[in-house]
């Protein structure tokens, strides 16, 4: 059972290099999200996506895109990337929308440090 | 704005023993409440769901409860053991249909 699946787990980046993301879960969900877990802060949603075609702005977007590419993959992009975008990101999917009642099932992180 | 607050936030306790962990949240109008478990670097890996309707729920020797109107919900852990160790999260689905996660509790178990 592989559920949800985040690359790269770890990654270095220098101010100003982009890079993205990948999720894919393989639960047959409708909802994707993006979170950032800092110390002190907890776990804050930077994007989700409802359904497949659907977008929108979580607590914390700025500096950030994402791509809804089918049911299975949500990828997360960081076009500039700055020193406090250093955090560990999860993803996570649920079956049901995001105003729904669905579990929410994450994957195991991608460990991200700007230089 | 939801907030939600988990306290204490590190708890040590010797094997065996039964604790309850506490979540708190200041607006009770949420479609559900999850506790997750979340052990070092790793993913969260949920552990009840609580839908508003309900008071508990129960997994092994898991229950966590539900008091929408005090805005409140505990997770008790019975005969704990060092594989317990893990911090553990609360989250709340709000109107809006965010998750919003407390700080967590981190819990060790000693033998």
């Amino acid at each position: 059972n592989a559920g949800v699946t985040q690359t790269p787990k770890f990654q270095v980046l220098k101010t100003g290099q982009s890079m993205t993301l990948q999720c894919a879960q393989d639960m047959n969900h409708n909802s994707m999200y993006w979170y950032r877990q800092d110390p002190g802060m907890g776990l804050r949603l930077i994007y989700y996506s409802a359904s497949e075609g659907t977008t929108d702005k979580g607590e914390v977007p700025n500096g950030y895109n994402v791509s809804r590419l089918n049911k299975r993959e949500f990828s997360l992009r960081l076009e500039s990337a700055a020193p406090s975008q250093t955090s560990v990101y999860f993803c996570a999917s649920s079956e049901v929308p995001a105003g729904g009642l669905g579990e929410l099932f994450f994957g195991e992180g991608s460990r991200l440090t700007v230089l | 704005k939801q907030e939600v607050t988990q306290i204490p936030a590190a708890l040590s306790v010797p094997e065996g023993e039964n604790l309850v962990l506490n979540c708190s949240f200041t607006d009770s109008a949420i479609y559900n409440l999850q506790w997750f478990r979340q052990d070092p670097g790793k993913g969260l890996t949920s552990l009840l769901l609580i839908q508003s309707s309900q008071r508990e729920q129960t997994s092994g020797r898991l229950n966590a409860s539900l008091d929408k109107s005090s805005g409140r919900s505990t997770l008790y852990i019975a005969a704990s053991q060092p594989g317990d160790s893990a911090t553990y999260l609360c989250a709340v689905k709000g109107s809006q249909g965010n998750l919003i996660f407390g700080k967590g509790t981190k819990l060790s178990v000693k033998p």
